[in-house]
C-alpha cells in the first residue's frame, strides 16, 4: 500500500522562528492536504493542493505540491505559541478510483515563548 | 454549532462489551468516514461510506462494523471490545467529488 514519510517527527523552536516540515510518498498523489490537530480535538484542514508545483499560502502558512507529485512541504513563518500542535500531511490519488486519504504520522510542534 | 459532531466524547468500557460511537453532520456531505488514531501514529481508515447504501472497508476494519442510518448519520460499533481498541476515534465527511475531509472532535475510547 501507499506509504507517507513525514519529517521531522517533532520539533522544538523559539517563538518567532520559521518552521519547515515535509512529506514524501512511495507513489504519486494528485492531491495533498495539510491538517493541524490541537490536543483533544480533531484535525483541522489548513491547506489543500491540487496541482504539481502549486504553491499556496494561508496566512503565515505556505505549502507546496512537489513537482514529482511524490512530496509536499509546509512552512510556517514567524511562529507563535498558538502554532503548537501536531501537523499532518495527507495524500490522495483519486485517479486510482479511490477517494481515501493516506496520512503521515505527524510532526509535533512545540514553540518556546 | 459544529458541523460534525461525535458522541460520546469520552467512553470507558470493559472487554467484551458492545459499544456504539455516533457521528452526525450538518454539512450536507454525501461521504462519511471513520478513522482511528493511536499515539504517535497517523489516522487509519476503518470504514467509509459514499452514500446511504454504500459501505466500504478501510485498512483496519476487523473488529468493527458501521451503519449509515441517513445521509447525516454514520455510526461505528465494536461488537466485542478488546483493550487494543483503546484509541481516539474520528469521524470525517467530504463532499461528492471533493478531496478535502472535515473531521469531528473525536471520541476517546478506553477498553479495560
Amino acid at each position: 500500500g501507499q506509504q507517507l514519510n513525514q519529517s521531522p517527527q517533532s520539533m522544538f523552536i523559539q517563538e518567532g522562528e520559521d518552521v519547515s516540515m515535509n512529506c514524501t510518498s512511495s507513489s504519486i498523489f494528485n492531491t495533498w492536504l495539510w491538517y493541524k490537530q490541537d490536543p483533544g480535538e480533531g484535525p483541522v484542514l489548513l491547506i489543500a493542493l491540487y496541482k504539481a508545483g502549486e504553491l499556496t499560502s494561508n496566512g503565515r502558512l505556505t505549502a507546496q505540491f512537489g513537482i514529482t507529485r511524490k512530496d509536499s512541504f509546509l512552512n510556517i513563518s514567524a511562529s507563535i505559541p498558538s502554532d503548537v500542535g501536531i501537523y499532518f500531511c495527507a495524500g490522495q490519488n483519486s485517479g486510482a478510483g479511490s477517494y481515501q486519504l493516506t496520512f503521515g504520522k505527524g510532526t509535533k510542534l512545540s514553540v518556546i515563548p | 454549532d459544529a458541523d460534525v459532531t461525535q458522541t460520546p466524547r469520552n467512553r470507558i468500557t470493559k472487554t467484551g462489551k458492545r459499544i456504539m460511537l455516533e457521528c452526525s453532520q450538518t454539512k450536507g456531505h454525501d461521504r462519511m468516514y471513520w478513522y482511528r488514531q493511536d499515539p504517535g501514529l497517523g489516522l487509519q481508515l476503518i470504514y467509509y461510506s459514499f452514500d446511504v447504501k454504500d459501505i466500504n472497508k478501510g485498512e483496519i476494519s476487523d473488529g468493527y462494523s458501521v451503519s449509515r442510518q441517513a445521509q447525516a448519520k454514520f455510526s461505528l460499533s465494536l461488537e466485542s471490545a478488546i483493550p487494543n481498541q483503546t484509541a481516539l476515534y474520528f469521524c470525517a465527511t467530504s463532499d461528492l467529488g471533493a478531496n478535502e475531509q472535515f473531521f469531528g472532535p473525536g471520541t476517546r475510547l478506553t477498553v479495560l
